[in-house]
C-alpha cells in the first residue's frame, strides 16, 4: 500500500518554513524520508522507528505518530539546497520492502 | 567507501528487446533492491535480494526478474520490452535489509532506460 504525500509541491522563499506529510492507511514498522534532487540519487535523511520517535538534522526535523500511521518532515528557515523532492518510505513490518510515496517536489527561490 | 554503482547509466532499446541491468553494492553491504521511477508514481518496489535469495517482491509482471550473486552483485533483467517500461531504475543496498538506525538505504546514480 504507497503511502500517500501532501502536499504534492510546494514553492518557498528562502528563510520561510514547511510541512510534509506521509500517511498511510496499514501499520507501520518504520518510516523513512530521502530527498532527490534533479539528477541525482535519492539521499536518505532520516529514520524514524514504532515508538513515536521525533528525530532531527540540523534545521530537518520529523515525527512519527504510531496511532495515525502517520509522519510529517519539518523544514525550518529553508534554504536553497533544500530543493528538490521528497519521499517518504515505509515499512510494515519488518519485510525487507520500503514502499515509497510519490514525492513532494520543494522549491526554494532566493 | 565507494557507492552503490549501476552500470549502464543510459540505454536505448526497442519494443521487444531485452535488458540486463547491473548493481554493484557497498562493500558489506548484503541486500540489494531494486526501483522504478517515473514521472508522477514515485519509486515502485521491484524486488529484493539478501545473500542470493529473493525475500520479497512488489507487482511488476513476471517480465521482470533478477537475481543476486555471491560477491553481492545484482542484475535486474526485463524481457520484451514495452514502451510502458521507460523509466529509471534505481538499485539500493543495505547491510541486511533489516532497517534500523545504522542501516538504511543506500541508492545508486540509476539506469535510464528509454524504449523506442
Amino acid at each position: 500500500q504507497q503511502p500517500v504525500q501532501s502536499p504534492q509541491a510546494v514553492i518557498l522563499r528562502e528563510g520561510e518554513d514547511a510541512v510534509i506529510n506521509c500517511s498511510s492507511s496499514k501499520a507501520l514498522y518504520s518510516v523513512h524520508w530521502y530527498r532527490q534532487k534533479h539528477g541525482e540519487a535519492p539521499v536518505f535523511l532520516m529514520i524514524l522507528l514504532k515508538g513515536g520517535e521525533q528525530k532531527g538534522h540540523d534545521k530537518i526535523s520529523a515525527s512519527f505518530n504510531e496511532k495515525k500511521q502517520q509522519s510529517s518532515l519539518y523544514l525550518t528557515a529553508s534554504q536553497l539546497s533544500y530543493s528538490g523532492t521528497y519521499f517518504c518510505g515505509t515499512e510494515q513490518g519488518s519485510n525487507y520492502k520500503l514502499t515509497f510515496g510519490k514525492g513532494t517536489l520543494l522549491t526554494v527561490n532566493p | 567507501k565507494a557507492g552503490v554503482t549501476q552500470t549502464p547509466r543510459y540505454l536505448i532499446k526497442t519494443r521487444g528487446q531485452q535488458v540486463t541491468l547491473s548493481c554493484s553494492p557497498i562493500s558489506g553491504h548484503r541486500s540489494v533492491s531494486w526501483y522504478q521511477q517515473t514521472p508522477g508514481q514515485g519509486l515502485q518496489f521491484l524486488f529484493e535480494y539478501f545473500s542470493e535469495t529473493q525475500r520479497n517482491k512488489g507487482n511488476f509482471p513476471g517480465r521482470f526478474s533478477g537475481r543476486q550473486f555471491s560477491n553481492s552483485r545484482s542484475e535486474m533483467n526485463v524481457s520484451t520490452l514495452e514502451l510502458g517500461d521507460s523509466a529509471l531504475y534505481l538499485c539500493a543496498s543495505s547491510a541486511t535489509g533489516a532497517y534500523s538506525g545504522a542501516n538504511v538505504l543506500t541508492f545508486g546514480a540509476g539506469s535510464r532506460l528509454t524504449v523506442l
